[in-house]
């Protein structure tokens, strides 16, 4: 079955400029989650989104970045005014997640931006 | 605060061999699952083995499995016969049952299987 997609797959841009990051989870799942990975680092949590509740934002580095999702699906991850230290593979990931139990996170395969 | 600790930023085995990649944490919580997760080069993150902190057996699957020492907080992988298809980069990471919102992942381990 299709699992996590996003779009693009490598993204270069100018410093200063936007940029969007798309995100197709999993159909079904209700969990959706963006991960940013820099070189060399470990993942750092951006942004949760479960079913309609208030999207957990406490990982957004900066008021640059904001994140949506409509209709409980597709997700958007909106860098603003770029700079170059934002430099790094976005992951996006989806849960099925039901009620307090833990179900596995799938991973997309990331998107690669760069800021020259 | 939770926080995932993986000590060993390289390692390498010969092909066939065994290897234990290490994990440690630090929470004050008591509900809460353990993953180790693979990213090869082309970038996906696969999920290898989860375990629950209320399972006291340790999670197998085919010939990688782990070694949780809960009162140690440790929850290391080890990988046996190791093939080719497993060099790529490891990371633990702990998800808290209690708020369920996110997974706090090591900085990960690149393994180099060697042929």
């Amino acid at each position: 079955g299709a699992g996590v997609s996003q779009s693009p797959s490598n993204k270069v841009t100018e410093k200063g400029k936007d940029v969007e990051l798309r995100c197709d989870p999993i159909s079904g799942h209700t969990a959706l989650y963006w991960y940013r990975q820099s070189l060399g680092q470990g993942l750092e949590f951006l942004i949760y989104f479960q079913g309609n509740s208030a999207p957990d934002k406490s990982g957004l580095p900066s008021d640059r970045f904001s994140a949506e999702r409509t209709g409980g699906s597709v997700s958007t991850l909106t860098i603003q005014r770029t700079q170059q230290e934002d430099s790094a593979v976005y992951l996006c990931a989806s849960s099925p997640k039901t009620g307090r139990s833990t179900d596995t996170q799938y991973f997309g395969p990331g998107t690669r931006l760069t800021v020259l | 605060a939770q926080t995932v600790t993986q000590s060993q930023p390289e390692m390498s085995v010969q092909e066939a061999e065994t290897v234990t990649l290490s994990c440690t944490y630090d929470t004050s919580e008591n509900n809460y699952y353990l993953f180790w997760y693979k990213q090869p080069p082309s970038r996906q993150m696969i999920l290898v083995i989860r375990q629950e902190a209320y399972k006291q057996q340790n999670a197998t699957e085919n010939r990688f499995s782990v070694n949780f020492q809960k009162a140690a907080k440790s929850f290391s992988l080890k990988i046996s016969d190791s093939q080719l298809g497993d060099t790529a980069m490891y990371f633990c990471a702990f998800m808290n049952l209690n708020t369920g919102n996110q997974f706090y992942f090591g900085t990960g381990t690149s393994l180099t299987v060697i042929p």
